[in-house]
């Protein structure tokens, strides 16, 4: 059974740095292909991918978003962290992880943490 | 790339099909996916490669097209279909989602 679980903080204030982590089990991020994404979306809003990471350590980024977030993985410990810096009321949002399972031509996310809703209020 | 979404909401009844389309600003081959989100959940994968039914997905689920218009079909509306439907192209990055459709109860 494949399962992610978002964690972190559920507030920040303006200007902080946001560090969420993905604990994921029932899969290896040293497969070949295998990837995990994170994706937010703001309250009543539509989905907005941010970044993701590959089994061989390719990193892809949203370029509105490029210069203030990173991503690392732990295969060890089979945890994704992302990282958002200088945090602003607009990235309120539920951030979620997902996992790309490769392999398959036009794949999407397949498998998705429940959420967490990160709030940036002073 | 942008995804465009038609209609943003619709309302139908139990029983009806119900079609959502999704234009690309530019030519993604069939790298579409499309998946369902309830209220307070996760969104869930239901078709991949625009066509292909993600396993456990009910086939009344189903998706075609290529180039840049595609379409999610729901053969007979079920009481648990009624949610907000995201495409997403994985032609190229950045990744990006549609709009989403909001299917509600009429």
């Amino acid at each position: 059974q494949i399962t992610l679980k978002e964690s972190g903080p559920t507030l920040v204030k303006p200007t902080q740095t946001l560090t969420l982590t993905c604990t994921f089990s029932g899969f290896s991020l040293s497969t070949s292909g295998v990837g995990v994404g994170w994706i937010r979306q703001p309250p009543g809003k539509a989905l907005e991918w941010l970044a993701l990471i590959y089994w061989d350590d390719d990193k892809r980024y949203s370029p509105s978003l490029k210069s203030r977030v990173s991503i690392t993985k732990d295969t060890s410990k089979k945890q994704v962290v992302l990282t958002m810096t200088d945090m602003d009321p607009v990235d309120t949002a539920t951030y979620y992880c997902a996992r790309r399972p490769g392999g398959f031509v036009g794949d999407g996310f397949d498998n998705w943490g429940q959420g967490t809703l990160v709030t940036v209020s002073s | 790339i942008q995804l465009t979404q038609s209609p943003s909401s619709l309302s139908a009844s139990v029983g009806d099909r119900v079609t959502i389309t999704c234009r690309a600003s530019q030519v993604i081959s069939s790298y579409l996916a499309w998946y369902q989100q309830k209220p307070g959940k996760a969104p869930q994968l239901l078709i991949y490669a625009a066509s292909t039914l993600q396993s456990g997905v009910p086939s009344r689920f189903s998706g075609s097209g290529s180039g840049t218009d595609f379409t999610l079909t729901i053969s007979s509306l079920q009481p648990e279909d009624f949610a907000t439907y995201y495409c997403q192209q994985v032609n190229s990055y950045p990744l990006t989602f549609g709009g989403g459709t909001k299917v509600e109860i009429k």
